[in-house]
């Protein structure tokens, strides 16, 4: 999946406790997006950011869910006081631009709320 | 933003030619046509772009007629790893480019 990695692949969270789940980009990408999946669905997307700067957020929750992409590092999606309902695949993606550029897909983790 | 309309689900045996036919009746004149294949437990992945006429790739092709307010994807020769979900995308989706999946269509090859 061109480079895209997210970790952990699997997290398991007990209701109330808080998940933080990790991407780095392909090297170069500077745009970063985040979906979620639930079962038997499509993707659905949640928020996309440019290196310290979140653009557009129009699929978050709002409240509980937060994410970040520091000049250094993975970007971060933290989601806290997880509910069973958060239980999901949470996909990242990068491009090289905004716009048409395709984007490229990590293989995602898969949250499990007990 | 352009709503896409494409086949719930598709059967096929090993060796076929697969057209998967995309409706996008309110494209607008900057949206471009993207696909992308998404396996079980995997994230999606690109196969192809197009604006107008026909793309080519090593995968597949992209036809798409003068009005645009269609698309086909065409898979030569499938096999059983080619079984997957295919979501057809118009876009981009504002300055953004976030991406709107529909429920995309799931291809079944048989032997």
């Amino acid at each position: 999946n061109a480079g895209v990695m997210q970790n952990p692949r699997h997290l398991v969270r007990r209701r109330g406790q808080e998940a933080r789940l990790r991407c780095s980009p392909v090297k170069g990408h500077s745009h970063v997006y985040w979906y979620r999946q639930l079962p038997e669905e499509g993707l659905k997307f949640m928020v996309y950011l440019q290196k310290e700067n979140i653009i557009d957020e129009s699929g978050m929750p709002k409240e509980r869910f937060s994410a970040e992409f520091p000049k250094e590092g993975p970007s971060i999606l933290r989601i806290q006081q997880v509910v069973r309902g958060d239980s999901a695949a949470y996909f990242c993606a990068s491009s090289g631009g905004a716009g048409n550029q395709p984007q490229h897909f990590g293989d995602g983790t898969r949250l499990s709320i007990l | 933003l352009a709503k896409t309309t494409q086949p719930i689900s598709m059967d096929s045996y090993e060796g076929q030619e697969v057209n998967i036919t995309c409706s996008h009746n309110n494209i607008a004149t900057n949206d471009y046509i993207t696909w992308y294949q998404q396996f079980p437990s995997q994230g999606p992945r690109f196969i192809i772009q197009g604006y107008k006429t026909k793309v080519t790739n090593e995968v597949a092709s992209l036809f798409i007629p003068a009005d645009r307010k269609s698309s086909t994807l065409s898979l030569p020769r499938v096999s059983l790893s080619d079984t997957a979900v295919y979501y057809c995308l118009v876009g981009p989706s504002g300055n953004t480019g976030k991406l709107i999946f529909g429920q995309g269509t799931t291809l079944q090859v048989k032997p």
